[in-house]
């Protein structure tokens, strides 16, 4: 099956800075892009939505100046939580969709992010 | 708002029995189901699926099945083994401006030996 890949697989950061999370498409174009959070004991919540090339489209309740995406191709996205908050330290997943007849979606392996 | 939610927070089964994981869903505009099987410190992995058009269907060792008249949706694994064990989720998808994949609060299952 296709592989969605995601860079780091852990981040431990300090208070106050800034974490760039990748979420890579390794052997397909992905039409769409998926952000979810996960913290401990719980559901993946759905963050945004982001299709290449435009802005992404986030959930309610989501801060867009806090999770910065970026989807510049359609085998990149990326998340920046800025200015990162221990509340801020979650299991962060990515999936990647497209559409070839039905849609399509594969997910990251995850990435678990400490703020200290 | 709407949701997917699960009967059963916990499951716990001897090896070699079958386990049944349930999950409600309240969007009457689904029309694609898909449960996954999550281990710890991992990303979501794909079991089965299901269009709101089957009423049921089977892989290996696991059987889904929908009841569209009352938002049911069911995942049975026969003879389950250890390697079972994990937190199961079931997830919904409405064709609608998106194709958005909702996650219900999961099920984790413990597979006694």
């Amino acid at each position: 099956g296709a592989v969605v890949s995601q860079h780091p697989s852990w981040v431990i950061c300090k208070s106050g800075t800034s974490v760039k999370i990748e979420c890579r498409s390794l052997d397909f174009q992905a039409t769409t892009m998926f952000w979810y959070r996960q913290f401990p004991k719980q559901s993946l919540m759905l963050m945004a939505t982001s299709n290449e090339g435009s802005k992404a489209t986030y959930e309610q309740g989501v801060e867009k100046d806090k999770f910065l995406i970026n989807h510049a191709s359609l085998t990149l996205s990326t998340l920046t939580v800025t200015s990162a908050h221990p509340e801020d330290s979650s299991f962060y997943i990515c999936s990647a969709g497209m559409t070839s007849g039905r849609f399509e979606q594969y997910f990251g392996p995850g990435t678990r992010l400490t703020v200290t | 708002g709407e949701s997917v939610g699960l009967h059963l927070p916990t499951l716990s089964v001897q090896e070699g029995d079958n386990s049944i994981i349930n999950c409600a869903y309240s969007n009457s505009a689904s029309d694609y189901f898909i449960w996954y099987k999550q281990e710890s410190g991992k990303g979501p992995q794909f079991i089965i699926d299901i269009r709101s058009n089957m009423d049921k269907r089977q892989g290996q060792r696991v059987t889904v099945l929908l009841n569209k008249t009352v938002k049911h949706l069911s995942l049975q694994i026969a003879a389950t083994q250890p390697g079972d064990s994990a937190v199961y989720f079931c997830a919904e998808n409405a064709n609608t401006g998106g194709f958005k994949t909702i996650f219900g609060a999961g099920t984790r299952l413990f597979v006694k030996a």
